[in-house]
């Protein structure tokens, strides 16, 4: 079974702080991608990775950046966080090539910005 | 660009009722549609997909959904509601294209349902 690990459930940071979100999935999948999700607005792409240092701007990109120096880790960067980037968010991994293939989620880090 | 609308952002229904989540969808081309399932203080996972065939597809506990491309749906249905399907539920759509870009899926804006006993 996919196993996609995120390296925090909870966070608490300040305005200004520099902050890292790790995701860790197990499955040697390429595409990885990093969703927020908040009440009513679904979930919404900020970035994507479709291979080892290759990344793509999503739907929401300002204000965040993005790292994948190996295949089964991406991390999530608040150059400076805000607090309007207090929310939920979530990594996924699916395998490329194949549109059928489903995303697979960790559980989520809900990041608390003050 | 594709994008998804979910109707009703609660739902309630009693258990042993018939659950409805509806979704709609725009794109200018056949899509694949998803629908996934959160439960609390998970993330999500899938419970359906339809990608091409036969246009009714069943899912995982019971829930199935309907492509209708004429009325550009694609709702979740589950005859009878139980006490676990209490949770939040997302239609997604994914455009197939060549590009990296295509990997993308666009999600509702999910539609959390409360089960009464």
């Amino acid at each position: 079974d996919v196993k996609v690990t995120q390296s925090s459930r909870y966070l608490v940071k300040r305005t200004g702080e520099k902050v890292f979100l790790e995701c860790v999935q197990d499955m040697d999948h390429e595409n990885m991608f990093w969703y927020r999700q908040d009440p009513g607005l679904g979930l919404r792409l900020i970035y994507f990775s479709y291979d080892v240092k290759m990344k793509e701007k999503g739907d929401i990109p300002e204000g965040y950046s993005v790292s994948r120096e190996k295949k089964e880790r991406f991390s999530l960067i608040l150059e400076s966080a805000s607090t309007n980037q207090t929310s939920m968010y979530l990594c996924a991994s699916r395998l490329s090539g194949d549109y059928n293939s489903p995303l697979h989620f960790g559980n989520g880090t809900r990041l608390t910005v003050t | 660009a594709q994008s998804v609308t979910q109707l009703g952002s609660h739902v309630s229904v009693s258990e042993g009722a018939l659950v409805l989540l509806r979704c709609n969808y725009s794109s200018s081309v056949p899509p694949y549609l998803f629908w996934y399932v959160q439960y609390p203080n998970q993330g999500l996972q899938l419970l359906l997909k339809y990608t091409t065939g036969a246009t009714l597809v069943k899912g995982i506990n019971g829930f199935e959904a309907e492509f209708k491309k004429s009325e550009t749906s694609f709702h979740l249905t589950k005859p009878s509601a139980h006490m676990s399907d209490a949770a939040e539920y997302f239609c997604a759509v994914r455009i197939p294209m060549i590009k990296a870009a295509g990997n993308k899926l666009t999600f509702g804006g999910g539609t959390r349902v409360l089960v009464k006993p």
